[in-house]
């Protein structure tokens, strides 16, 4: 069965420091990858979403990696700001569970003025 | 476009009630999905829906039962509340697009069984 951890399950830094959330799978057979942001109360937004034949995705001050035979990934923010706090989930598509999305918990994100 | 809509924002039952979560979505999408939010857990897939007419379960259904008469509505059942249901809701719809299946979350429906 896919498990997804995520880790730190809790962050906080200081504005303009630089970094990384991790993302683990069990299983390496994916689609793909995804990274949600999720505000308190609100939805999840999607940030990137990485095909198993890519090794990252960039989106503005966000890089993701993803080494599928590792079962990792990771979240990089660059020059972190007050508006980045949230909550950030990876979700993996995979064979195993119908081509259907299998969430992390989540990492906390704090970034202190 | 309003995207994805759920209502009630937040509701409390009391044990062995009923209710309906509402979803609808606006953009033509013909995927939908039930997901249900634990306090520090990942999201659940509850039922799912691959177009009008078409559901089939998810990781967690019990308790819950979908119907998908429309493109746009995807309301959520739940029959005889218990409080392990006490959660946050979500509904997403999706499409297939060139670089994969993308998709797009309601802001969530707060359940409080007592």
């Amino acid at each position: 069965k896919q498990e997804v951890t995520q880790i730190p399950a809790a962050l906080s830094v200081p504005e303009g420091e630089n970094l990384v959330l991790n993302c683990s799978f069990t299983d390496s057979a994916i689609y793909n990858l995804q990274w949600f942001r999720q505000d308190p109360g609100k939805g999840l937004t999607s940030l990137l979403l990485i095909q198993s034949s890519q090794r990252e995705q960039t989106s503005g001050r966000l890089n993701a990696s993803l080494d599928k035979s590792s079962g990792r990934s990771t979240l990089y923010i660059a020059a972190s700001q007050p508006g980045d706090s949230a909550t950030y989930l990876c979700a993996v598509r995979g064979v195993e569970y119908g081509n259907k999305l299998v969430f992390g918990a989540g990492t906390i994100l704090r970034v202190k003025s | 476009n309003a995207g994805v809509t759920q209502t009630p924002k937040f509701r409390i039952l009391k044990i062995g009630q009923s209710m309906t979560l509402q979803c609808a979505q606006d953009m033509n999408h013909n995927y939908m999905y039930w997901y249900r939010q634990d306090p520090g857990m990942g999201l659940k897939l509850i039922y799912y829906s691959v177009g009008a007419g078409i559901t089939d379960k998810g990781e967690v259904p019990n308790g819950y039962n979908v119907s998908r008469s429309t493109t746009e509505d995807f309301p959520l059942r739940l029959e005889l509340a218990a409080p392990s249901q006490t959660s946050v809701y979500f509904c997403a719809s999706s499409y297939v697009g060139a670089f994969g299946e993308t998709q797009y979350f309601g802001p969530g429906t707060r359940l409080l069984v007592l």
